[in-house]
């Protein structure tokens, strides 16, 4: 079956500084990948739609500058988080699509972020 | 613009109780709809999935859900509910069309009562 890796699965870190977080696809190619946000108690809010060798689509509301994310090959996607502050923290949970594939995502585990 | 909705923000059922989750979806065309679990810190877990064809769809832990194109649902049920089901539960749906998200309902949390 389709496995996505996410890494780190938590990490902590502290304001200012930057936090990548890693999102690959194990055994299948993914020519896209979405990146959610979910703060406690609410739900999966997409945060941005990243398609291999292109620049990502953030939705409203989402500052790119501060949300970096990058998909250079089929199989990696990375998401960095550049001067956290604590409101940034949150779960990232990453999802990707086969190449060519229509409706069947596959979830990464999530990244619980905590920034002190 | 396309949404979904679940009108429960949260519900309790008796343990071996049958359960229903709403699920209301707003799209031009008819989506793919998806329903998720969540226990508390952890990642998510699909329950089943609906395309097309056959319009009552059985997944895994004993789940079923309907699709209803008349009434834009996609209900969620099982019959008895069991402790361990209490968890978080998202309805999702997505165009059909390569390279678009999945966008998630708010969310139900099911409470099991003993």
């Amino acid at each position: 079956g389709a496995v996505v890796s996410q890494h780190p699965s938590w990490v902590i870190c502290k304001s200012g500084t930057s936090v990548k977080i890693e999102c690959r696809s194990l055994d299948f190619q993914a020519t896209t990948m979405f990146w959610y946000r979910q703060f406690p108690k609410q739900s999966l809010m997409l945060m941005a739609t990243s398609n291999e060798g292109s620049k990502a689509t953030y939705e409203q509301g989402v500052e790119k500058d501060k949300f970096l994310i990058n998909h250079a090959s089929l199989t990696l996607s990375t998401l960095t988080v550049t001067s956290a502050h604590p409101e940034d923290s949150s779960f990232y949970i990453c999802s990707a699509t086969k190449t060519g594939g229509i409706g069947g995502y596959t979830f990464g585990s999530g990244t619980r972020l905590t920034v002190v | 613009a396309q949404s979904v909705t679940q009108p429960d923000i949260h519900i309790t059922v008796s343990e071996g109780a049958s359960l229903e989750l709403r699920c209301n979806y707003s799209y031009g065309a008819t989506p793919y709809l998806f329903w998720y679990v969540q226990s508390p810190g952890q990642g998510l877990q699909l329950l089943l999935k609906y395309f097309s064809g056959d319009t009552l769809v059985q997944g895994i832990k004993g789940f079923e859900a309907e699709f209803k194109r008349s009434q834009s649902s996609f209900n969620l049920r099982k019959p008895s509910v069991h402790w361990s089901d209490a968890a978080e539960y998202f309805c999702a749906a997505a165009a059909n069309q390569a390279g678009t998200a999945l966008i998630f309902g708010k969310g139900t949390t099911l409470s099991v009562s003993s």
